[in-house]
């Protein structure tokens, strides 16, 4: 069965503190690896895709990574404006373009 | 680029009510929609997925009459919640893929938060 994790569940960081937020998937052929930001009471904003194993993407503090298994968002000095959920989603190969959501990471970054 | 817009953004009806909720992609045009529905601080779970001219394909444990869907235009996809009830309060969302060849992303709208009183 297709599943993707996120891990940590919360994570809290000092502004200026690097660190990682890992999702993890497992689908039966991948066509895609979106990285996605949501404010609470909005929707999510886009922010990566990632197509296949070794590739890179940057944007700001941000920097999308990923492996046949897994996927990384690296905050670089987060500042507390970054303080969001981010969400990974998996797009298979099937015939649709269905996602399948990891169940997020929220992140709190203190000034 | 990429905008989906949604409307209304609130809404309160009284239990066994109609709401209809629009999804726009407003510079591009969307062969798919998507609506979800989602819970405080939890993950956005798929509803059903709305091909435009055919009808929706739903997910296990949706009520297909609850939960109206209509595509009927390139860039308009609705969401009517039928007689609605208090359980029927949530945050909703919807998606647009553009349909560009090898774009696969979906963009979402702001959501709606439903209340039913």
């Amino acid at each position: 069965e297709d599943q993707v994790t996120q891990s940590p569940e919360a994570l809290r960081l000092q502004e200026g503190e690097s660190s990682s937020l890992n999702c993890s998937y497992t689908v039966s052929g991948l066509r895609g690896l979106f990285w996605y930001r949501q404010d609470p009471g909005k929707g999510p904003e886009f922010l990566f895709t990632l197509y296949s194993a070794g590739e890179e993407k940057e944007k700001e503090r941000l920097k999308a990574t990923l492996t046949k298994k897994e996927s990384f968002l690296h905050i670089t000095a987060p500042k507390p404006e970054d303080s969001a959920t981010y969400l990974c989603a998996a797009q298979s190969t099937s015939g649709t373009y269905k996602y399948i959501f990891g169940t997020g990471t929220r992140l709190k970054v203190l000034a | 680029g990429a905008v989906v817009s949604q409307h209304p953004s609130r809404v309160i009806c009284k239990s066994g009510t109609s709401v209809k909720i629009e999804c726009r992609s407003l510079d591009f045009q969307a062969t798919t929609m998507f609506w979800y529905r989602q819970f405080p601080k939890k993950s956005l779970m798929l509803m059903a997925t709305s091909n435009e001219g055919s009808k929706a394909t739903y997910e296990q444990g949706v009520e297909k009459d609850k939960f109206l869907i209509n595509h009927a235009s390139l860039t308009l996809s609705t969401l009517t919640v039928t007689s609605a009830h208090p359980e029927d309060s949530s945050f909703y969302i919807c998606s647009a893929i553009p349909g560009l060849a090898g774009n696969y992303e979906q963009y979402f709208g702001p959501g709606t938060r439903l209340t039913v009183t």
